[in-house]
């Protein structure tokens, strides 16, 4: 069964760069039948796309964020990452990993997610 | 810009009756291979999505036959057809059919007892 777990720093100040790290494990992460993304959720709001990468590192960005964020993989740690540049009290949120699955477009399997605060 | 509108946006249901949730699409979510990349999500008090529905009526593994889903081109509906109590959460209908680039989630649908 695969498992998803992001890590990385829960407060960042405003300004700075978040940088979150999702480690996967139980599965592979070098196929071509999937892609690797992120989720943000606002306390109290809704899901909202961050961006995707695959094995290869091709990757697609939410166009409100594209010029913010940096997504990398490493599939021989199995581990796939986010980077946020010059954050702000609205990046505070609930980050969530999860897999894309792409005969379906379903995000099918999901870390527990980590909060990040943004402030000073 | 596309977007993703869900109606109710709190909903209140009975134990044993049945609820439905509506996400309509600003375009057709058909893609160019027939296929209508529309899903759905139940995400219960302080826990991670947890998929349910893809491509608008496919149950995902372990999903209770009394959730179902169905529509086409811009209106769908998710339903449940009695309502228990570890349904109460949000629902977010979310399409990938303009993936890539983008994916678009609905704003969120909550289901109180």
């Amino acid at each position: 069964h695969l498992q998803l777990q992001e890590s990385g720093p829960g407060l960042v100040k405003p300004s700075e760069t978040l940088s979150l790290t999702c480690t996967v494990s139980g599965g592979s992460m070098t196929t071509s039948s999937y892609y690797w993304g992120w989720i943000r959720q606002p306390p109290g709001g809704g899901l909202e796309w961050i961006g995707n990468i695959n094995y290869i590192a091709s990757t697609y960005y939410n166009s409100s964020l594209r010029n913010r964020v940096t997504m990398s993989i490493d599939t021989s740690m199995n581990q796939f990452s986010l980077k946020l540049s010059s954050v702000s009290a609205a990046d505070t949120a609930v980050y969530y990993c999860a897999r894309l699955q792409l005969w379906s477009r379903l995000f099918d399997d999901w870390g527990q997610g980590t909060l990040v605060t943004v402030s000073s | 810009d596309f977007v993703m509108t869900q109606s109710p946006l709190s909903l209140s249901v009975t134990l044993g009756q049945p609820a439905s949730i509506s996400c309509r699409s600003s375009q057709s979510l058909v893609y160019s291979d027939g296929n209508t990349y529309l899903n759905w999500f139940q995400q219960r008090p302080g826990q991670s999505p947890r998929p349910l529905i893809y491509k608008v009526s496919k149950r995902d593994s372990g999903v209770p036959d009394r959730f179902s889903g169905s529509g086409s081109a811009t209106d769908f509906t998710l339903k449940i057809s009695r309502v228990e109590a570890e349904d109460v959460g949000v629902y977010y209908c979310m399409e990938g059919t303009h993936w890539p680039p983008s994916i678009t989630f609905g704003q969120g649908t909550r289901l109180e007892i």
